[in-house]
């Protein structure tokens, strides 16, 4: 698949636990930032965003935190559930400065029944 | 509606072939950008258009890729000669504001 060669860092979790997927941003003036969801032969799926001016974002069984000052982004997913095995990756974007958007390195969430 | 699709899914070719591959973006949205997972690698951004223009490039790698986005709607970015290294996922994104919506990718094999 498209991860071969690519060393992921594993979260293991029970179903019905809950999750926390971990991401350290690099770029200090980044005022926005998006959580995506990959399956296995699929495209990054967004999640949650959040901006700089928040530290926290509820959505359906999300929740994304964000601490500005260790530069450090989270995602809390309330009751796992297996459908939500998959790759998490973090995204940060300095809106005013180019919409580019720096990914991280990605998290693969697998949930056992 | 329709999200961001991309064709074709899959793609292998020899190296010094030409490729070219499409994405049609949400109807309606104005930013348009492709990216690149190149394998053991994080996804990277390529370039970003507003409309037919290019906003962006500072990701593209070298001169042998080529995107346009003719008329402001589908784009096209072109590998013209493939190399081995070139071999990954093509995703495309758009987007009206901030948040990007990504299509399913191509995966590109060079061999």
């Amino acid at each position: 698949g498209e991860s071969v060669g690519l060393h992921l860092p594993t979260l293991s979790v029970q179903e019905g636990d809950n999750s926390i997927i971990n991401c350290a941003y690099s770029n200090s003036a980044s005022d926005y930032f998006i959580w995506y969801k990959q399956e296995s032969g699929k495209g990054p799926q967004f999640i949650i965003d959040i901006r700089s001016n928040m530290d926290k974002r509820q959505g359906q069984r999300v929740t994304v935190l964000l601490n500005k000052t260790v530069k450090h982004l989270s995602l809390q997913i309330a009751a796992t559930q297996p459908g939500d095995s998959a790759v998490y990756f973090c995204a940060e974007n300095q809106y005013n400065a180019g919409n580019m958007l720096t990914f991280g390195g990605g998290t693969r969430l697998m949930v056992k029944p | 509606e329709a999200g961001v699709t991309q064709f074709p899914s899959h793609s292998v070719i020899e190296k010094g072939q030409t490729v070219t591959l499409r994405c049609d973006p949400i109807s309606g949205h104005d930013n348009l950008y492709w990216y690149r997972r190149v394998m053991g690698k994080e996804i990277k951004f390529l370039l970003h258009f507003v409309k037919e223009s290019k906003q962006d490039e500072s990701g593209m790698p070298n001169n042998r890729f080529l995107a346009e986005r003719t008329g402001g709607t589908y784009s096209t970015l072109k590998v013209q000669p493939a190399e081995l290294e070139d071999s990954g996922v093509y995703f495309c994104a758009s987007s009206q504001l901030e948040t990007q919506y990504f299509g399913p990718g191509t995966r590109l094999l060079v061999l």
